[in-house]
């Protein structure tokens, strides 16, 4: 069974440009959830759908943005980019059924450098 | 909302001893626990979970954590560790209800040295 696919795992951009990063789920999983990771603030949570629809969202600025497509597949996108948004970027997945405990299970990162 | 503390940054150990990575949490509801691992230039993955029941849990790897409600703690303890330990781990928790939002510590930095 496939893991979670992110594309592109590496990218460089610069400021004041936008991003489009995307995540596969592995098969059967509805739930996708997206993190960011820097050296100063750690693991943070950026949001999650579920069916389409956003279920939660983390602190972060609307330049931050998300969807999900009937398939589950998800993608990201962050506008007018700023030195801080470097970072790895980390998709997740889960089964989400009612009585599932809910496991994540990550891909590998999309590595974004901005300059 | 919740919060997770790992108390060390970083643990040197030397090949085949024992291991201790602590993690304290504070939530007003209860809470899942978990441990994750990121070797270099990869994700994340599940070494361990507690969702209820026996509160010492056993993972992958030979890896197990011991869940303490009264010290809301969630300690991962290895008996014998090898040079392919060496990676960040990361203590997690989540609301036990349908929220999937993980609230993660800082990491530990586990280096094994030989």
């Amino acid at each position: 069974k496939a893991g979670v696919t992110q594309t592109p795992r590496y990218l460089i951009k610069t400021r004041g440009q936008q991003v489009t990063l995307s995540c596969s789920p592995i098969s059967g999983h509805r739930s996708v959830s997206w993190y960011q990771q820097t050296p100063g603030q750690g693991l943070q949570f950026l949001f999650e759908y579920f069916s389409e629809t956003q279920r939660n969202k983390g602190n972060f600025p609307g330049r931050f943005s998300g969807r999900q497509f009937s398939n589950s597949r998800s993608e990201m996108n962050v506008s007018t980019l700023e030195l801080g948004d470097s970072a790895l970027y980390l998709c997740a997945s889960s089964l989400a059924t009612g009585s599932n405990t809910g496991e994540l299970f990550f891909g590998e990162g999309s590595r974004l450098t901005v300059l | 909302a919740q919060s997770v503390t790992q108390l060390d940054s970083q643990v040197p150990v030397f090949e085949e001893a024992p291991v201790e990575l602590r993690c304290n949490y504070s939530s007003s509801v209860s809470v899942y626990l978990f441990w994750y691992v990121q070797y270099p230039n990869q994700g994340l993955q599940l070494l361990l979970k507690y969702l209820s029941g026996s509160t010492l849990v056993k993972g992958i790897n030979g890896f197990e954590a011991e869940f303490n409600k009264s010290q809301t703690s969630f300690h991962l303890r290895k008996p014998s560790v090898h040079i392919s330990d060496t990676a960040e781990y990361f203590c997690a928790v989540r609301p036990s209800g349908s929220a999937r939002q993980l609230t993660f510590g800082s990491g530990t930095q586990l280096t094994v040295l030989p």
